[in-house]
């Protein structure tokens, strides 16, 4: 089965800063999708990728897919408030089951 | 659209209880996912259903669980007898089409406590 790992597990940073967290598969991502998750609540969409080298923005956040297909990173830049919460990395393993990480929490300091 | 509606969204109840958990999805996704959210084990898929009929269950935790989607608008999580290490949030999810090429929509989801 797929397995994703995601660092770093939590990371706090000043608001106005960069920063940037990783999803790694064990296997081929066929569809890697990013979501935003806060605390009580559901899961919101952020991006899709599914071509290797593929590369999307959303306002402030940036999400890419390597080459190899086995590694997406998710940047956001100039870091506010809003941004706060936990992160996740999904992939469909060629069998219509989305495997998700455990998670990316971020904490951003006003 | 309203979203992928859960009810209820908190549930307290004690060890050897019937729990049912309830799913609206989007109208017209044809995809309908059941979800375990715990701190230890993550996102865990339980079942999933196409078109109203169970395609993949290999993710229910065992008998005491079950799922049912009686139409295309309504979807049941049954769990009888629960057990504390049922306590856990349950996500409902819909989509227009397969995991690798169609993004799935969230519930709020249902925080289950089991004493």
């Amino acid at each position: 089965s797929q397995e994703l790992e995601q660092s770093p597990q939590s990371l706090i940073v000043q608001e106005g800063k960069n920063l940037t967290i990783n999803c790694t598969s064990s296997k081929t991502l066929y569809g890697l999708y990013w979501y935003k998750q806060k605390y009580g609540e559901g899961l919101i969409f952020l991006m899709m990728l599914q071509k290797g080298g593929e590369e999307k923005s959303h306002e402030k956040i940036t999400a890419k897919l390597d080459e190899k297909k086995q590694q997406s990173s998710l940047h956001i830049t100039a870091s506010q408030p809003s941004h706060a919460g936990i992160y996740l990395c999904g992939a469909g393993g060629g069998n219509n089951r989305l495997a998700f990480g455990k998670g990316n929490q971020v904490v951003v300091i006003p | 659209d309203a979203g992928v509606i859960q009810s209820p969204r908190h549930e307290v109840t004690e060890m050897g209880q019937e729990v049912t958990l309830r799913c609206k999805p989007i109208s017209g996704h044809d995809y309908l996912f059941w979800y375990r959210q715990t701190m230890m084990r993550g996102l865990e898929l339980l079942i999933y259903f196409n078109n109203n009929v169970p395609i993949d269950d290999s993710g229910m935790p065992e008998d005491r669980f079950s799922a049912k989607m009686p139409n295309a608008s309504f979807s049941t999580l049954k769990i009888q007898p629960s057990e504390p290490r049922d306590s856990a949030v349950y996500f409902c999810a819909s989509s227009l089409g397969v995991a690798s090429s169609y993004e799935q929509y969230f519930g709020p989801g249902t925080r289950l406590t089991v004493t």
